[in-house]
């Protein structure tokens, strides 16, 4: 089955401890992508990546790294998680080009008190 | 840059109903493609339907279709015959036609189909 797999799907933690959320897709696309859900502010990316090795920011990037060093897996990391990263996180992935839809993960709920 | 705009955040209808979701965009790009995303409770994204800015035939999908007026920069979504499952929180979204190019969401409409 094609999917995208996310893990966590919830994780509470505290200021300052190091997370990664994890991103996997069996599709083989190319393009990789974080997105942060708010209320009232709909999704808006954090880094997208074009194929291994590619990586780029995109709206709102501060506060996380991510990494393509593999072509199905595309992590996120809080190196030092504060609370205005609470938030439901969103991997995507799709094929190269920009008409191709995306597919989504399930979501990631992170509370960082 | 490119904004969606989805100027309802809440809308609500009997079901059987039809309703219209609204949405307008900001571009001075001529290539894009526009989508509508659904997401129920369970929180999953989940692909509606997908608009080419070059095809004047508005798309349909089922019991969903798309009012496209590029030169209004419109793009709403009409749900016909409305089904309970049809609650959930609905989406725009805007990709311009360039392989590195991001979706960007609108901040969604929660509509909620009464029984």
């Amino acid at each position: 089955e094609a999917q995208v797999t996310q893990n966590p799907r919830y994780l509470i933690t505290v200021t300052g401890k190091k997370l990664t959320v994890t991103c996997s897709q069996n599709m083989n696309h190319e393009y990789m992508s974080w997105y942060r859900q708010d209320p009232g502010l709909g999704l808006r990316q954090i880094y997208y990546s074009m194929n291994v090795e590619v990586t780029d920011k995109g709206d709102v990037p501060e506060g996380y790294k991510v990494s393509r060093k593999e072509k199905r897996n595309f992590p996120l990391i809080l190196e030092s998680p504060s609370p205005n990263q609470t938030s439901l996180y969103f991997c995507a992935s799709r094929r190269g080009q920009a008409d191709q839809p995306q597919h989504f993960g399930d979501g990631t709920r992170l509370s960082i008190l | 840059a490119q904004t969606v705009t989805q100027s309802q955040p809440e809308m609500s209808v009997q079901e059987a109903e039809t309703v219209t979701l609204s949405c307008t965009y900001d571009t001075s790009e001529n290539n894009y493609y526009l989508f509508w995303y659904k997401q129920p409770p369970s929180r999953q994204m989940i692909l509606v339907i997908r608009q080419e800015a070059y095809k004047q035939q508005n798309a349909t999908e089922n019991r969903f279709s798309v009012n496209f007026q590029k030169a209004a920069k419109s793009f709403s979504l009409k749900i016909s015959d409305s089904q309970l499952g049809d609650t959930a929180m609905y989406f725009c979204a805007f990709i311009k036609n360039f392989g590195n190019e991001k979706l960007t969401f609108g901040t969604g409409t929660r509509l909620t189909i009464i029984p």
